[in-house]
């Protein structure tokens, strides 16, 4: 069984610069997994903010990038607001199936 | 505006059968590839199911493979989910989204409750 592991938690202070990495127990990953970086707030849905690792969508603020780190999915956050407080998923794609990665829980 | 509304969710007893529903509009569905992913509460989310555009590919996860099945209907805009042979780990908000692989879960709904207890 495929296993997608993220930081359980981090915490950053505003305005600081914090990086959430997400890892595939089946090897380094590459952008043929086409990560993508999801924000979940309580008791709402999830938001897309990255696909195919580093794409932004219209809605993603500038702060957020997404790129590939030692063998790892990433998500960089840039002067971090307030608001960014929430937990974030990265999702990687195995060829028809999809994994979410366990989370990670961002303090501000 | 996209919007993705699910329905369909309650509490049903372990081994019985549900069915979620997600309507969708604001978008052409019948060019999109769907998703339903779920999120046991208090956890981390679950994919569980994809569809292509014309049904043409469909996945599961291995935790629902054999007890659910997802189908769509583009003339009606649905996604649809039918959940057999209910487990009380199947307990869960149910997600559906749109989007591929390549251009990401873009649109999410607000999601419905299952809930599985006897």
């Amino acid at each position: 069984q495929t296993v997608v592991t993220q930081e359980p938690s981090l915490t950053v202070s505003p305005g600081g610069t914090v990086t959430l990495t997400c890892a595939s127990s089946t090897g380094a990953v590459t952008s043929g997994y086409y990560p993508n970086w999801f924000q979940q707030k309580p008791g709402q849905a999830p938001r897309s903010l990255i696909y195919s690792t580093s794409s932004k969508h219209s809605w993603t603020p500038a702060r957020f990038s997404g790129s590939l780190l030692g063998g790892k999915a990433a998500l960089t956050l840039s002067g971090v607001l307030p608001e960014d407080e929430a937990e974030y998923y990265c999702l990687l794609y195995y060829g028809g199936a999809f994994v979410f990665g366990t989370g990670t829980k961002v303090t501000v | 505006e996209v919007q993705l509304v699910e329905s369909g969710g309650g509490l049903v007893q372990p081994g019985r059968s549900l069915r979620l529903s997600c309507a969708a509009s604001g978008f052409t569905f019948g060019q999109y590839a769907m998703h339903w992913v779920r999120q046991a509460p208090g956890k981390g989310l679950e994919w569980v199911s994809s569809i292509s555009w014309n049904s043409g590919n469909i996945a599961y996860a291995d935790s629902v493979k054999g007890r659910f099945t997802v189908s769509r209907d583009n003339a009606e805009n649905s996604l649809y989910l039918q959940m057999n042979s209910l487990r009380p780990e199947d307990m869960a908000f149910y997600f559906c989204a749109k989007g591929s692989f390549a251009s990401g879960f873009d649109s999410w709904g607000q999601g419905t409750l299952v809930t599985v207890s006897s």
